[in-house]
């Protein structure tokens, strides 16, 4: 089983349309984050949290929401989506080194949403 | 303006061809790391190199070698005898913490390498 786990995997959804993409992960990890992906774009930071009390905007928050229901889950919701919301979304853990800082990032397998 | 600027959007070699990816970075923390990851077509996101801002000596890992140069902010990547299976996205990351956000890890736009036989 993926360390890092996201669902659902695809998924296309009206305009409007309330959605939730949904993160688990195994490794124990504080920190979770969720990035989307756009051509041309890299990879830009939506939401991320350091512990379940913890939860920061990213570069790109408009549109979204975040809930960190337990050190493990980190839910992403777009509360009436918007074609331009369409791409590939990964949610990300990360551990702490002895200074306090992240270690490497480990990633889910991404969701790919289509908003129409 | 850019944390991590990738300038090279796409590269294109044949096999066996030495090729280098180029990342500058922009921070403001004294300490900072840097990282490296690979994306093959298949989508995920593979980690290949953390470095902290206090090492500078280059690494080199089989075909791999990176060069961090903190006098010019950057932290460069180089293939050697590239193959086939090196044709992937590459992202270069910087994880720097500010005082309003906290320990935040920002990505490049990223590099397309294509390698031919």
């Amino acid at each position: 089983d993926a360390d890092v786990t996201q669902t659902p995997r695809n998924r296309i959804t009206k305009t409007g349309k309330r959605i939730m993409l949904e993160c688990s992960q195994t490794k124990g990890h504080d920190r979770m984050y969720w990035y989307r992906q756009d051509p041309g774009l890299g990879l830009r930071l939506i939401y991320y949290s350091f512990d379940v009390k913890d939860i920061n905007k990213g570069e790109i928050s408009d549109g979204y929401s975040v809930s960190r229901q337990a050190q493990a889950k980190f839910s992403l919701s777009l509360e009436s989506a918007i074609p331009n919301q369409t791409a590939l979304y990964f949610c990300a853990t990360s551990s702490r080194d002895s200074l306090g800082r992240n270690t490497e990032a480990f990633f889910g397998q991404g969701t790919r949403l289509t908003v129409v | 303006a850019q944390k991590v600027t990738q300038a090279q959007t796409e590269i294109s070699v044949v096999e066996k061809e030495d090729v280098t990816l180029d990342c500058v970075y922009e921070t403001r923390d004294t300490t900072y790391y840097l990282f490296w990851y690979k994306q093959p077509p298949s989508g995920e996101l593979v980690f290949l190199i953390r470095r902290n801002s206090f090492d500078e000596q280059n690494e080199i890992s089989g075909r791999y070698s990176w060069n961090f140069q903190k006098s010019t902010s950057s932290f460069n990547f180089t293939i050697t005898a590239s193959q086939v299976v090196d044709s992937a996205v590459y992202f270069c990351a910087l994880s720097e913490w500010q005082k309003s956000s906290g320990d935040k890890l920002t990505f490049g736009t990223g590099t397309r390498l294509a390698v031919r036989p």
